[in-house]
């Protein structure tokens, strides 16, 4: 079976546009979480959806962050107004029922 | 509470070596540790987890010890390998929630 896709797998924007991130999670999985990780650091959590349940957003940086996700599957991860801070690989995983997570390749956001 | 702390953050061992890498948190409520493998421009990858209920788990040359009482977790790689350069991550969760990562361990073997 196919694993988490993500794309664009990179996307280079000048400063001050919106960008929009894509991430397909594994066919079944309830829990989805989106992840940001700069340049050789830790993985920074953004943002956390679980079945029918208000997702948890304590991790979002800013309001110019957001995430939805349609019908329990596809999730669209929002970055409005880019700024170069905002430069990092963002990760999106998913999880059968949360814990145990499986991470897509990634998408390599560039603000210049 | 919901950091968790990873050292050391790079490490060189020799062919056949074993590699140590570990890991401390605070927060007495997670409930589910895992370790991630991460090579260059990939997703970081699932290598083993363990619940606070057992105090070792073992999968091939991959070894997980969890001390409870001291709030620490280690990772062993046994007869490590050039192909097991990569990064590796420790986490925690709780509830089945977000993973909460540690900094990360760059592990270099030399032949």
């Amino acid at each position: 079976g196919a694993g988490v896709s993500q794309s664009p797998s990179n996307k280079v924007t000048e400063k001050g546009k919106d960008v929009e991130l894509r991430c397909d999670p594994i066919s079944g999985h309830t829990a989805l979480y989106w992840y940001r990780q700069s340049l050789g650091q830790g993985l920074e959590f953004l943002i956390y959806f679980q079945g029918n349940s208000a997702p948890d957003k304590s991790g979002l940086p800013s309001d110019r962050f957001s995430a939805e996700r349609t019908g329990g599957s596809v999730s669209t991860l929002t970055i409005q107004r880019t700024q170069q801070e905002d430069s990092a690989v963002y990760l999106c995983a998913s999880s059968p029922r949360g814990g145990e997570a499986f991470f897509g390749q990634g998408t390599r956001l560039t603000v210049v | 509470q919901q950091q968790v702390k990873q050292s050391p953050q790079s490490l060189i061992v020799q062919k056949g070596g074993i590699s140590i890498i570990n890991c401390a948190y605070e927060n007495t409520a997670f409930d589910y540790f895992p370790w991630y493998q991460q090579f260059p421009g990939k997703g970081p990858a699932l290598l083993i987890a363990i619940r606070p209920d057992v105090s070792e788990k073992k999968e091939g040359r991959f070894t997980i010890s969890f001390n409870k009482s001291a709030k620490q977790f280690s990772l062993h790689i046994m007869d490590s390998q050039p192909g097991d350069s990569a990064t590796y991550f420790c986490a925690a969760s709780k509830g089945m929630r977000e993973l909460i990562f540690g900094t990360g361990t760059r592990l270099q073997v030399f032949p």
